[in-house]
């Protein structure tokens, strides 16, 4: 079965220090990879995905990057934090039927 | 483009009630549409999803949705709450490209003893 996984799970860190949040993928392959933010008492917002290595969408301009190093790893990164940064961000991962499968989340703080 | 509505923001019900979660879409052709629930400080899981054929739709914890094109609905249902339910509950619409999701504000439910 498949098994998504994000990690740290949770992380405080000052405004203007980089960031680096890792997804992983197991049992499946060349899955669509998203990621999410949701702010405080609000829905989410898709940020980036990915349709394989290498190729990555961003939805919203932003302080934030992404890559995909391997077919099963998705990396959510920032050289600088804003205080606007904090907020829950959720991996998913997404087979051909439109379904999407959301990893545990990773609750961020910017101070 | 596509969005979606869920106009209830926070809904308080006595458990054992029964519970209806609205809402709203638009989208120009037939939608994928899905509703997820989250646990405080949790990822989503997925409750039901429509895609074609029988407007109504039965998924996991007793939940069920029901497609009404005609109103450009979809909403949730529960006969008899439990005090497990409290959650967050988001609507999503899938949209054509590469399998995206747009999700709907989400409707924070309280569950009363």
């Amino acid at each position: 079965s498949q098994t998504i996984h994000q990690w740290p799970a949770t992380l405080v860190q000052p405004v203007g220090s980089p960031l680096s949040l890792e997804c992983t993928v197991e049992g499946t392959s060349n899955p669509n990879l998203y990621w999410y933010r949701q702010a405080a008492g609000r829905g989410l917002q898709l940020l980036f995905y990915s349709v394989g290595i290498g190729q990555i969408s961003s939805e919203v301009p932003q302080n934030l990057s992404a890559s995909r190093p391997q077919d099963r790893q998705f990396i959510l990164s920032s050289k600088k934090l804003l205080l606007s940064d904090s907020g829950f961000y959720l991996c998913a991962w997404g087979d051909r039927a439109d379904e999407q499968f959301f990893g545990p989340g990773t609750r961020l703080t910017v101070l | 483009a596509q969005s979606v509505t869920q106009p209830d923001i926070h809904i308080t019900v006595s458990e054992g009630a029964s519970l209806e979660l609205r809402c709203n879409y638009s989208y120009g052709a037939t939608p994928y549409l899905f509703w997820y629930v989250q646990s405080p400080g949790q990822g989503l899981q997925l409750l039901l999803k429509y895609f074609s054929g029988d407007t109504l739709v039965q998924g996991i914890k007793g939940f069920e949705a029901e497609f009404k094109r005609s109103q450009s609905s979809f909403n949730l249902r529960k006969p008899s709450v439990h005090w497990s339910d409290a959650a967050e509950y988001f609507c999503a619409v899938g949209a054509t490209h590469y399998n995206k999701l747009i999700f709907g504000a989400g409707t924070r439910l309280a569950v009363h003893p």
